[in-house]
């Protein structure tokens, strides 16, 4: 267990829908970053936080927003959603700013349909 | 931004086999990440290094700042190791990572 925290688990939704994905970091740990897995691409990098400001930017398309709160909390909002955004979403947690180590959380598959 | 390419990418051995999973990449880095994700989907974080060699158990990761490479090793390969097994360096901007596509491993007893 990573202490890292991830609801749902599981999230089916249809075409065009919106959906919110959480995330507890450890505790402790000031940064979140998020990440998608699909068979297509692979693991990406989509956008970090760190105390409650954003840091950076990796493949996140615009239909796709985050933010973290002041509890540290974060939540990833998936809009429009796409057939192709049917993937597992992790996200992951670190001390400082710049890791040094991710922690990953379990993960939300979401099912696009 | 950062290439990272693993090989191989399917590995089938027999249990007590020794085990050798390689990994490049084409900018200097900080830090390596090996990670282990099992059928079911969650991530676990095996080593972090960024000079030499760390050993866990019988697994051992190495790293070659020089050449930009590293290994992960298994000694002693169990069926309880099969699993995917992911390099990941920093790329993403900040630190967020840059994944290998991974390497499949079966280990069949």
């Amino acid at each position: 267990d990573s202490g890292v925290t991830q609801t749902p688990k599981h999230l089916i939704t249809a075409t065009g829908q919106r959906v919110t994905l959480r995330c507890s970091p450890r505790s402790g740990d000031l940064s979140v970053y998020w990440y998608q897995q699909s068979l297509d691409q692979g693991l990406q990098f989509l956008i970090q936080y760190y105390n409650g400001e954003e840091r950076a930017k990796g493949n996140i398309l615009e239909r796709f927003s985050a933010q973290q709160f002041p509890d540290l909390h974060s939540e990833l909002n998936l809009s429009s959603l796409e057939l192709g955004d049917s993937a597992l979403y992790f996200c992951a947690s670190s001390v400082g700013e710049r890791g040094p180590e991710q922690y990953f959380g379990p993960g939300t598959r979401l099912t696009v349909t | 931004k950062n290439e990272v390419e693993q090989s191989p990418q399917n590995l089938t051995a027999q249990e007590g086999e020794f085990i050798t999973i390689n990994c490049s990449y084409s900018v200097g880095i900080s830090a390596l990440h090996w990670l282990q994700q099992h059928p079911g989907g969650g991530i676990v974080s095996l080593f972090m290094l960024s000079s030499g060699k760390k050993k866990h158990g019988r697994l051992i990761a190495t790293i070659n700042i020089q050449e930009k490479h590293s290994s992960l090793h298994i000694t002693a390969s169990h069926p309880r190791d099969s699993a995917v097994y992911i390099c990941a360096v920093p790329g993403g901007g900040a630190d967020g990572l840059t994944f290998g596509k991974g390497t499949h491993l079966i280990i069949q007893p």
